[in-house]
């Protein structure tokens, strides 16, 4: 069974402090790997796509990165804004399947 | 670029009446529309796969008589709560997926309470 398995669940962080969220997945036939940050009441904001192994992205002060088995947020000097939570998703078999959702991590970032 | 936008809100209704919730996407043409719902503190769950042109995949446990999806252009999916009750009063919330990047693209939902 395809499955998506996020931690920590949540994460208090000083600003300024560096730290790396989890996404480990176990998925046949990856497509591709999603990561969200999402408000609350709000929907998911699109951040990275990662489709193979060894891929890497940037935006500003986060940095995503993928392996065979799992992917990591990396979150580096983060701002109070950054607070949210971050979703990753995997998407397996043909194109336009539905994401299967992790239940995603809460970063908490405090001045 | 890759806006989706969903209309209402929010919205309050009382028991037993229906609500049509939109999803649209503004600058792209979107074959696969995906409706989901999200209570508190909770990821999103999949309640059903919206094709342009044919009807809708509903996931395990979804009532298709009770959430009517209809996808009747590239840009724009409609999602209809039929005879709502208080249980029905959830987070919802559209994606669009945008073919050339194969990516999707979430609107950012639909506040329902159902009185």
């Amino acid at each position: 069974e395809d499955q998506v398995t996020q931690s920590p669940e949540a994460l208090r962080l000083q600003e300024g402090e560096s730290s790396s969220l989890n996404c480990s997945y176990t998925v046949s036939g990856l497509r591709g790997l999603f990561w969200y940050r999402q408000d609350p009441g709000k929907g998911p904001e699109f951040l990275f796509t990662l489709y193979s192994a060894g891929e890497e992205k940037e935006k500003e002060r986060l940095k995503a990165t993928l392996t065979k088995k799992e992917s990591f947020l990396h979150i580096t000097a983060p701002k109070p804004e950054d607070s949210a939570t971050y979703l990753c998703a995997v998407q397996a078999g043909q194109a336009g399947t539905a994401l299967i959702f992790g239940k995603g991590t809460t970063l908490s970032v405090s001045s | 670029g890759a806006v989706v936008s969903q209309h209402p809100s929010w919205v309050i209704c009382k028991s037993g009446t229906s609500v049509k919730i939109e999803c649209r996407s503004l600058d792209f043409q979107a074959t696969t529309m995906f409706w989901y719902r999200q209570f508190p503190k909770q990821s999103l769950m999949l309640m059903a796969t919206s094709n342009e042109g044919s009807k809708a995949t509903y996931e395990q446990g979804v009532e298709k008589d009770k959430f009517l999806i209809n996808h009747a252009s590239l840009t724009l999916s409609t999602l209809t709560v039929t005879s709502a009750h208080p249980e029905d009063s959830s987070f919802y919330i559209c994606s669009a997926r945008d073919p050339p990047r194969d990516t999707q693209y979430f609107g950012p939902g639909t506040r329902l309470t159902v009185l």
